[in-house]
C-alpha cells in the first residue's frame, strides 16, 4: 500500500462547478497535511495546509480531513480554467526512520468553459 | 515569504561531466531536500539534510551525492551524468513540520 494515494484522473470539471480531491494516507500518527498545486512545468505551490480534524476554509479552497479514516480532500468552488493543474498531496509521515513529507502522485484536474 | 532560489532553471550538460546543481534558501530552515520529477513519477526523494553537515539517503539516491556545508545552501552533485539522469530538480526546504517550500526547479537536459 502507497503511504499517500490519490486518483491520477484527470478529473475533468464544467467551469463554475465544485471540484472535489481526494487523498488517503496510510500512518496514523501524521499530524500535517498539505496541498499543493502544479501547474505544468513549473514547482509545486502550497495552496493549503490542516492539521485538526474538520474543515478549513481559504477563499475558493476548502481542505477537509477525518483522521479517523484517515482521508483528507480539497475541495475548489467556482472553478476556473486557471485551476488546471495537478493537485499534489502531502503528508507528514514517520518513514525509514524520519519523519519526512509523503507527496502522493497527484490529480490532474481540468476545468472547462 | 520564504524564499528558495535555485541555481539555474535550465542547464545542458554532456554525460560524464559532473554536474553542480545549489539550492539557496533565506529562511534559516533546518530541513532542506532535493526531488526529482519525471512524467509519471511523481516527486521522487533523492537526498535530503536535518542540519548542517548531515545528509541522508532518500528513495533514489544512486549516483547523486550532496553537501551542506553552510545551513542555506544544499548542494547536488551528479558524480557522471547519464542521460538517465534528464529531469526536473525540485529543492525544498522546511522547519519541522510546517509546510515545505520550493524552489523554481531545474531542467537539466544530459545529451
Amino acid at each position: 500500500q502507497k503511504e499517500v494515494e490519490q486518483n491520477s484522473g484527470p478529473l475533468s470539471v464544467p467551469e463554475g462547478a465544485i471540484a472535489s480531491l481526494n487523498c488517503t494516507y496510510s500512518d496514523r500518527g501524521s499530524q500535517s497535511f498539505f496541498w499543493y498545486r502544479q501547474y505544468s512545468g513549473k514547482s509545486p505551490e502550497l495552496i493549503m495546509f490542516i492539521y485538526s480534524n474538520g474543515d478549513k476554509e481559504d477563499g475558493r479552497f476548502t481542505a477537509q480531513l477525518n483522521k479517523a479514516s484517515q482521508y483528507v480532500s480539497l475541495l475548489i468552488r467556482d472553478s476556473q480554467p486557471s485551476d488546471s493543474a495537478t493537485y499534489l498531496c502531502a503528508v507528514h509521515a514517520f518513514s525509514g526512520g524520519y519523519n519526512k513529507l509523503i507527496f502522493g502522485a497527484g490529480t490532474r484536474l481540468a476545468v472547462h468553459p | 515569504d520564504v524564499k528558495v532560489t535555485q541555481s539555474s532553471r535550465y542547464l545542458v550538460k554532456r554525460t560524464g561531466e559532473k554536474v553542480f546543481l545549489e539550492c539557496v534558501q533565506d529562511m534559516d530552515h533546518e530541513n532542506m531536500f532535493w526531488y526529482r520529477q519525471d512524467p509519471g513519477l511523481g516527486l521522487r526523494l533523492i537526498y535530503f539534510s536535518y542540519d548542517v553537515k548531515m545528509k541522508e539517503k532518500g528513495d533514489i539516491p544512486e549516483g547523486y551525492s550532496v553537501s551542506r556545508e553552510k545551513k542555506e545552501r544544499f548542494s547536488l552533485i551528479l558524480e557522471s551524468a547519464s542521460t538517465n539522469q534528464t529531469s526536473m530538480y525540485l529543492c525544498a526546504s522546511e522547519e519541522g513540520n510546517q509546510p515545505q517550500h520550493f524552489g523554481d526547479g531545474t531542467r537539466l537536459s544530459i545529451l
